[in-house]
C-alpha cells in the first residue's frame, strides 16, 4: 500500500509571493501518477497539476509547477505570483495504474494555504 | 469537459434510516466510479471502487453491508448508507473515470453533505 504525507497543515503568504507546498510519498511501484488537487470552500475538487512517474521533466501549468524527485519520493508544488483565489486546501495524491484503468486516489492530509492581501 | 453530478447536495436524515446518494456522469459513460469520504477538516479517504455491472470493491475497514454501492448503468452509481448513525455524518464525494480518456483522469462530483441526527 502507498502513503502520502503532507507535513504542512497550514501556510500563509502575501499576495504575489511564491510558495512551495511539500509532499512525500511511499510506494513500491515504479509506474504511477502524482497529482495536486485544490479544494476551495465550495469543496469541489479541482485538478491543479499532474506528473507521470516515468517522465523526468517536471510538470508545469501556468503559475503552478512541481519539483518531482522520484528517488527521494518527493513531489512539491510551487505556486508563483500567488493570488487571493489560490486560497484553498491543497491535497497531494497518488494513483497506481491497473490494466486498462487505474486505482482510486490516495490523498495526503492536505495543506490549508492562505493568501493574504 | 467531463461533468459529474451528485444528488442530493445536502441531506439530513434521522438515525436508523437509510439514505441514497446518486453519482452521475453527464456527458460520458463511466465504467468505473469511485466513492470517497471526507470528515470535516480532513482528507479524502477512498471507500470503494464501483464497476459497472459488477460488485463494488471496498477498501479495508469499510463496511460493505452498511455502505451499499450499485453501479447499474454506465452513467449512474449509487451509494446507500443503511441504518445511518451520527458518526456516518460526513461529506461524500464521487469521481468517475472516462474509459475513452487517459487512465489517470478522474472527474469529481461536487459532493454530498450527509448529516445524521
Amino acid at each position: 500500500a502507498q502513503t502520502v504525507t503532507q507535513s504542512q497543515p497550514e501556510m500563509s503568504v502575501q499576495e504575489a509571493e511564491t510558495v512551495t507546498l511539500s509532499c512525500t510519498y511511499d510506494t513500491s511501484e515504479n509506474n504511477y501518477y502524482l497529482f495536486w488537487y485544490k479544494q476551495p470552500p465550495s469543496r469541489q475538487m479541482i485538478l491543479v497539476i499532474r506528473q507521470e512517474a516515468y517522465k523526468q521533466q517536471n510538470a508545469t501549468e501556468n503559475r503552478f509547477s512541481v519539483n518531482f524527485q522520484k528517488a527521494a519520493k518527493s513531489f512539491s508544488l510551487k505556486i508563483s505570483d500567488s493570488q487571493l483565489g489560490d486560497t484553498a486546501m491543497y491535497f497531494c495524491a497518488f494513483m497506481k495504474p491497473t490494466g486498462g484503468g487505474a486505482d482510486g486516489l490516495t490523498f495526503g492530509k492536505g495543506t490549508h494555504l492562505i493568501i493574504q492581501p | 469537459g467531463a461533468v459529474v453530478s451528485q444528488h442530493p447536495s445536502w441531506v439530513i436524515c434521522k438515525s436508523g434510516t437509510s439514505v441514497k446518494i446518486e453519482c452521475r456522469s453527464l456527458d460520458f459513460q463511466a465504467t468505473t466510479m469511485f466513492w470517497y469520504r471526507q470528515f470535516p477538516k480532513q482528507s479524502l479517504m477512498l471507500m470503494a471502487t464501483s464497476n459497472e455491472g459488477s460488485k463494488a470493491t471496498y477498501e479495508q475497514g469499510v463496511e460493505k453491508d452498511k455502505f451499499l454501492i450499485n453501479h447499474a448503468s454506465l452513467t449512474l452509481s449509487t451509494l446507500t448508507v443503511t441504518s445511518a448513525h451520527p458518526e456516518d455524518s460526513s461529506f461524500y464525494i464521487c469521481s468517475a473515470r472516462d474509459p475513452q480518456g487517459a487512465s489517470y483522469e478522474q472527474y469529481f462530483g461536487p459532493g454530498t453533505r450527509l448529516t445524521v441526527t
